[in-house]
């Protein structure tokens, strides 16, 4: 059964503290892997997609990375305006296979 | 250029009752997907539609869950008789043609709750 692990669940930084979002997944035969930002109370929001190992991304103070076994989403110099709750997920299986398996998320909060 | 369209926003049901919950996809979006999200988990996926096609159902309890996605109007998720275990927020999200699931773009949620 293809799994996403997300670590930590929540992460408390400064305003200006780097640091690294852990996404750990076991998929057979993996065809994406995507990132979304959600805010309380709304609807998931794109933010990457990444489709093989060694890929990178970036976004304003957001990067994505992607190995075999797992996703990193690194921010650089956080402001308060990046607290929200991170969601990986994988798109998996044979082709025609359009479901998302979504991790449970971080929860980021950054301190001004 | 509206986004993905959600109502309601709350919905509140007594146990037995039936619950409605409307989608409407962005314009020129072809595809529809349904997910939960319930208490401290993550989201799951329950159905992914096409126009009059149920094309992935396998998220989909097998019983007092339905979904359509009729040539005109929304998308709708039915719950008959709900029961407390279904309370939960429920995502829409679509995708153009073409490329389904290469960029879902979801709407706000319903927020179901059974007493």
């Amino acid at each position: 059964e293809d799994q996403v692990t997300q670590s930590p669940e929540a992460l408390r930084l400064q305003e200006g503290e780097s640091s690294s979002l852990n996404c750990s997944y076991t998929v057979s035969g993996l065809r994406g892997l995507f990132w979304y930002r959600q805010d309380p109370g709304k609807g998931p929001e794109f933010l990457f997609t990444l489709y093989s190992a060694g890929e990178e991304k970036e976004k304003e103070r957001l990067k994505a990375t992607l190995t075999k076994k797992e996703s990193f989403l690194h921010i650089t110099a956080p402001k308060p305006e990046d607290s929200a709750t991170y969601l990986c997920a994988v798109q998996a299986g044979s082709q025609g296979a359009q479901k998302l398996v979504f991790g449970q998320g971080t929860r980021l909060t950054i301190n001004p | 250029n509206a986004g993905v369209m959600q109502n309601p926003r709350h919905l509140v049901r007594r146990r037995g009752q039936e619950a409605r919950l409307r989608c409407s996809p962005m314009k020129g979006h072809s595809h529809v997907y349904w997910y939960r999200q319930l208490p401290e988990e993550g989201l799951k996926f329950m159905v992914y539609l096409q126009k009059e096609n149920i094309i992935d159902e396998s998220g989909m309890p097998k019983e007092r869950f339905s979904a359509e996605f009729p040539k005109e109007g929304p998308s709708i998720l039915r719950i008959q008789q709900v029961v407390r275990g279904d309370s939960a927020a429920y995502f829409c999200a679509s995708s153009p043609p073409g490329r389904p699931n290469e960029k879902l773009f979801f709407g706000s949620g319903t927020q179901l709750s059974v007493l």
